[in-house]
């Protein structure tokens, strides 16, 4: 199974300040048949189910905002929130769907400094 | 609007069986592969099992596989997961998960509500 782990396992940011989130997979998730990254990102506030934010690791799902956005490739990706929101206080997964046994991060609980 | 509506869930001793169902509605239930994830109390979330949508494919997660079956009603837009042997290590919250595609290897949205399972005596 592809294992992914997150950095950190906590973030504390300041509000309007950028969070990173980092992912990295333990086998390259990028497909070369058609230079593809199978790489999602969620956020999930308490009670709540997971939101998807990002697919193919870098395209934004219609609706979330802009100031989210995801980068990188092969074994190692980024979740960036540009500037900080109230509302952005949540934890963060990142999921491979490189293969149909999919896994995921552990999380990264993203609060506010 | 795209929905999945989860019931099943409960309090069951270890050793026991349950099924959860995971009612779909709101889009082409058989175009698309479904997934059951689960959430441990303060955990992250942990894949269980997929299922094409035709149903004649289907996956497990090590850590349930000859213990849950996955299966899916296409006429009545149905997601089952029937679980036997629960233990303790099962307690979790169970979400139903639309695969984007049919045929997996794609991301999950929607998400149901989430059922909860606890495995007690």
């Amino acid at each position: 199974d592809i294992v992914m782990t997150q950095s950190p396992d906590s973030l504390p940011v300041s509000l309007g300040e950028r969070a990173t989130i980092n992912c990295k997979s333990s086998q390259s998730v990028l497909y070369s048949s058609n230079n593809v990254n199978y790489l999602a990102w969620y956020q999930q506030k308490p009670g709540q189910p997971p939101k998807l934010l990002i697919y193919w690791a870098s395209t934004r799902e219609s609706g979330v905002p802009d100031r989210f956005s995801g980068s990188g490739s092969g074994t190692d990706f980024t979740l960036t929130i540009s500037s900080l929101q109230a509302e952005d206080v949540a934890v963060y997964y990142c999921q491979q769907y490189y293969t149909p046994l999919y896994t995921f991060g552990q999380g990264t609980k993203l609060e506010i400094k | 609007e795209v929905q999945l509506l989860q019931s099943g869930g409960g309090l069951i001793q270890p050793g026991g069986s349950l099924r959860l169902s995971c009612a779909a509605s709101g889009f082409s239930f058989s175009n698309h592969a479904m997934s059951w994830v689960r959430q441990a109390p303060g955990k992250g979330l942990e894949w269980v099992s997929g299922i094409s949508g035709s149903g004649g494919s289907t996956y497990y997660a090590d850590s349930v596989k000859g213990r849950f079956t996955i299966s899916r009603d296409n006429s009545m837009k149905i997601l089952y997961l029937q679980m036997h042997g629960l233990t303790a290590e099962d307690t979790a919250l169970y979400y139903c998960a639309r695969d984007h595609g049919r045929q997996f290897l794609r991301w999950f949205d929607p998400w149901g509500q989430g059922t909860l399972v606890t495995v007690s005596s």
